[in-house]
């Protein structure tokens, strides 16, 4: 069974721009959350989607935003990168709602925002 | 305010010793815990989670040990192996809330063989 897919691996852009991250679910899994991970910090989490609808969202400005597809694939979008941005964004996939059933992570996108 | 904190960034351990990582929360309505194991390059991967009812959960030669009135929770890893190098998160959430996990910033483990 393929495990969650997130592309691209590695991202640079400059300060302004924006991007869209892309993350597969492992198939049957109905809910993708994501999160940022920066040095020494923890994950933070972003927002969680099931079923095409977003059931939580974190404590992150508006310029981060995300949708999830019928076949349960999400993307992510960040506008106005800001340098404060670089980041680790992980996304994570589980079979019912979070905390249901344990999060499986993807490797991650890394954003360096330049 | 980190409701959840991991206070080891580091910690360094010799090879089939035991390997100890703490976690401490603040948030008394947390009554879920997990522990994610993290290697370089890779996403994070569930390891071991206990619930609130218990006091202990063993899976192999991975144990956490919850102590609710201290609000802190523990894994145990006997014996220690040089694969077992990886940085460890702990997560905690309200089984009654928004289910969303809060993460501690995660503890560095070095095995050395």
């Amino acid at each position: 069974k393929a495990g969650v897919t997130q592309t691209p691996r590695y991202l640079i852009k400059t300060r302004g721009q924006q991007v869209t991250l892309s993350c597969s679910p492992i198939s049957g899994h109905r809910s993708v959350s994501w999160y940022q991970q920066t040095p020494g910090q923890g994950l933070q989490f972003l927002f969680e989607y099931f079923s095409e609808t977003q059931r939580n969202k974190g404590n992150f400005p508006g310029r981060f935003s995300g949708r999830q597809f019928s076949n349960s694939r999400s993307e992510m979008n960040v506008s106005t990168l800001e340098l404060g941005d670089s980041a680790l964004y992980l996304c994570a996939s589980s079979l019912e709602v979070s905390g249901n059933s344990p999060l499986h992570f993807g490797n991650g996108t890394r954003l360096t925002v330049t | 305010d980190q409701q959840v904190k991991q206070n080891s960034p580091s910690l360094s351990v010799q090879e089939g010793r035991i390997s100890i990582l703490n976690c401490d929360y603040t948030n008394s309505m947390f009554d879920y815990f997990l522990w994610y194991k993290k290697y370089p390059a890779e996403g994070p991967t569930f390891l071991i989670s206990i619930s609130s009812i218990k006091d202990k959960n063993e899976d192999g030669r991975f144990t956490v040990f919850l102590n609710k009135s201290a609000k802190h929770l523990s894994l145990h890893i006997v014996p220690s192996q040089p694969g077992d190098s990886a940085v460890y998160f702990c997560a905690a959430f309200e089984s009654g809330g928004s289910y969303i996990p809060t993460f501690g910033r995660g503890t560095s483990l070095i095995v050395h063989p």
